[in-house]
């Protein structure tokens, strides 16, 4: 039983465009979320997170939003960079904290030059 | 962001001996660790949870006398595959969790490929 879910196995924006990358959930305890990036045999790079009291946070090029209500988040990078492309992990613990994060199944990202 | 490195990066062995992967918090304190597995064009698995001076909490169906993990200090944590078999070659990574300046967070090493001959 997948609790986190990244229905789009890739996806291609070009260069200077929004990517928006999508991650829902059926776990309504989860209560906190975090985004990370991994290129190929690297260890996940940390992007961004939010607690389920927010619906927004944002960090540079990244926002991440948030609808408790439809179990949903998303990513959304602006403008997006060829160095962006890589694939996008979300991830969702319960407690608030990042203790046993359960991950999505990750979505590959390729930006166009 | 927090560094935090393996060792080694990669590794073959025979079938039958045992490997030990290392997982260091560079530049802050770990209480609390993380061994994950990944397979090709998967998730990452979480494996275990590894705590500072106490035992490690196994997630269901990891078998703990395979895959023994300690946790002596507050910088490092060490995953070894015990008697290894070609099944167990993966993509293993771990993570320290870190609290500092308010945001709770994983940090991930660069991951270890085991491969079993």
């Amino acid at each position: 039983d997948q609790q986190v879910k990244q229905n789009s196995p890739s996806l291609s924006v070009q260069e200077g465009r929004i990517s928006i990358l999508n991650c829902d959930y059926t776990n309504s305890m989860f209560d906190y979320f975090l985004w990370y990036k991994k290129y190929p045999a690297e260890g996940p790079t940390f992007l961004i997170s939010i607690s389920s009291i927010k619906d927004k946070n944002e960090d540079g090029r990244f926002t991440v939003f948030l609808n408790k209500s439809a179990k949903h988040l998303s990513l959304h990078i602006v403008p997006s960079q060829p160095g962006d492309s890589a694939v996008y992990f979300c991830a969702a613990s319960v407690g608030g904290s990042a203790r046993q994060l359960t991950f999505g199944s990750g979505t590959q990202l390729t930006v166009l030059p | 962001g927090a560094v935090v490195s393996q060792h080694p990066s990669w590794v073959i062995c025979k079938s039958g001996t045992s490997v030990k992967i290392e997982c260091r918090s560079l530049d802050f304190q770990a209480t609390t660790m993380f061994w994950y597995r990944q397979f090709p064009k998967q998730s990452l698995m979480l494996m275990a949870t590894s705590n500072e001076g106490s035992k490690a909490t196994y997630e269901q169906g990891v078998e703990k006398d395979k895959f023994l993990i300690n946790h002596a200090s507050l910088t490092l944590s060490t995953l070894t595959v015990t008697s290894a078999h070609p099944e167990d070659s993966s993509f293993y990574i771990c993570s320290a969790r870190d609290w500092r300046g308010g945001t709770d967070t994983q940090y991930f090493g660069p991951g270890t490929r085991l491969t079993v001959l």
